[in-house]
């Protein structure tokens, strides 16, 4: 069954200390593969789209990059306001599947 | 900036009511969609839809749900008869269409609409 999956579930984090998430996907036929922060209460927010295996994509201090299997969302040296969950979401070309989500908090 | 709308913010409906959530997509996007998203759970792809008809949809998007672009604006998911397992927060999303690419690209979320089935 393709799947979706997220790790950590919860990460508990310093102001200033680096850390990564973990994106694994089994489906066939990526299309693509995104990322997405959703604050309590709202929509997600786009952040990157990755399609190929070794693509890196940047903004301010994250960082994401993909594998044939994974993808990984670096965030380095993040801030209070890096804290909210963090989705990833596939599309297989028959549908577009989300991960459960990894909640992030960054404590000041 | 750009964004999109949904309304209402909250709907509250018995069960067996039939319900029409709106969006207002971004105004030159050409693709919308809608997911859903249980209390406590992953967010859930429902339906795409594109050039007046819809694209792909989801297992979860049978008989009892249909959407409609009846304007060049509005976008809407109408849940004809809601069952208690129906309560869940819809999000609406829009995206351009970059050529070749058919839809792939960055969606803009909006805020949502919370829907009580009681």
């Amino acid at each position: 069954e393709d799947q979706v999956t997220q790790s950590p579930e919860a990460l508990r984090l310093q102001e200033g200390e680096s850390s990564s998430l973990n994106c694994s996907y089994t489906v066939s036929g990526l299309r693509g593969l995104f990322w997405y922060r959703q604050d309590p209460g709202k929509g997600p927010e786009f952040l990157f789209t990755l399609y190929s295996a070794g693509e890196e994509k940047e903004k301010e201090r994250l960082k994401a990059t993909l594998t044939k299997k994974e993808s990984f969302l670096h965030i380095t040296a993040p801030k209070p306001e890096d804290s909210a969950t963090y989705l990833c979401a596939v599309d297989y070309g028959q549908n577009f599947v989300f991960g459960p989500g990894t909640r992030l908090s960054v404590l000041p | 900036e750009p964004e999109v709308t949904q309304t209402p913010s909250h709907q509250v409906t018995q069960m067996g009511q039939e319900v029409i959530l709106r969006c207002v997509p971004i105004s030159n996007h050409l693709y919308f969609y809608w997911y859903r998203q249980i209390l406590g759970q992953k967010v859930e792809f429902l339906v795409s839809f594109y050039n007046n008809e819809i694209s792909e949809k989801s297992e979860i998007f049978d008989d009892q749900f249909s959407v409609e672009r009846p304007d060049g604006s509005n976008f809407t998911l109408k849940i004809r008869s809601t069952k208690l397992e129906d309560s869940a927060m819809y999000f609406c999303a829009s995206s351009e269409d970059p050529s070749g690419s058919g839809g792939l690209n960055e969606q803009f979320f909006g805020p949502g609409t919370r829907l009580t089935v009681l």
